[in-house]
């Protein structure tokens, strides 16, 4: 079985910070890792993907994330915060090995800019 | 072109009554999938189609909740006798034919929020 860990369900920076938002997985085989945004009352939008190629993706709007394996984890950065960066973010893995590809979202972190 | 839609956006109902919640994915697409999200959760699996079959079903709660695909385009989830506990938003996302060499992305739609009174 796999899941996903965002750890913080609120976090809150300031514009211009630093945003990280942490998510680690477990899964028995190597799996895909993803990260979504979703705005209010709208559809949720992939920001990016690990699929077994680079380790450090990039993503829309200048977010990218690390696959660390040795820490099991997928955070998510960007270096600078934008007011329409604040969203709710999912971390979500799937098994590629499965047969098909459902998602197994974490609980989800709202971020918060502060102007 | 156009994303994946789903109708209507709202539905408030009340309990024990019949709800049909409808998908229409993106042209072409072969895979759909149903997630259910309830308040302060992330998506949640239900069932997934390859065609006109559902190849995964391992996530619907119970036999209240079903759903088809007769053509291979156009999904609908059934949920007899609800319940406030369905009350969450369904989502419908579509892709892309799976397979173990490339992964092809899940585009969602807006989501039906179902109220269950």
């Amino acid at each position: 079985a796999q899941s996903v860990t965002q750890l913080g369900s609120h976090v809150s920076v300031s514009e211009g910070a630093l945003v990280l938002l942490r998510c680690n997985y477990s899964s028995s085989v190597p799996p895909y890792l993803f990260w979504y945004v979703q705005y209010p009352n709208q559809g949720l939008q992939l920001l990016l993907k690990y699929t077994s190629a680079a380790t450090l993706v990039k993503g829309i709007n200048g977010f990218e994330a690390e696959f660390k394996k040795s820490e099991t984890s997928f955070h998510l950065t960007k270096p600078s915060a934008h007011m329409s960066d604040a969203a709710e973010y999912f971390c979500a893995v799937s098994d590629p090995n499965f047969g098909n590809e459902k998602l197994t979202f974490g609980t989800g972190t709202r971020l918060t800019i502060i102007p | 072109g156009a994303g994946v839609s789903q109708t209507p956006s709202n539905k408030v109902t009340e309990k024990g009554k019949y709800v049909e919640l409808r998908c229409d994915p993106i042209s072409g697409h072969t895979a759909l999938y149903w997630y259910r999200q309830s308040l302060g959760q992330g998506p949640e699996f239900l069932i997934y189609f390859q065609g006109t079959g559902a190849a995964d079903d391992s996530g619907l709660p119970n036999d209240r909740f079903f759903a088809v695909r007769p053509e291979g385009s156009v999904s609908t989830l059934k949920i007899q006798r609800t319940e406030r506990g369905d009350s969450a938003v369904y989502l419908c996302a579509s892709s892309l034919i799976p397979s173990a060499s490339n992964y092809n992305e899940q585009f969602f739609g807006p989501g039906t929020r179902l109220t269950v009174l």
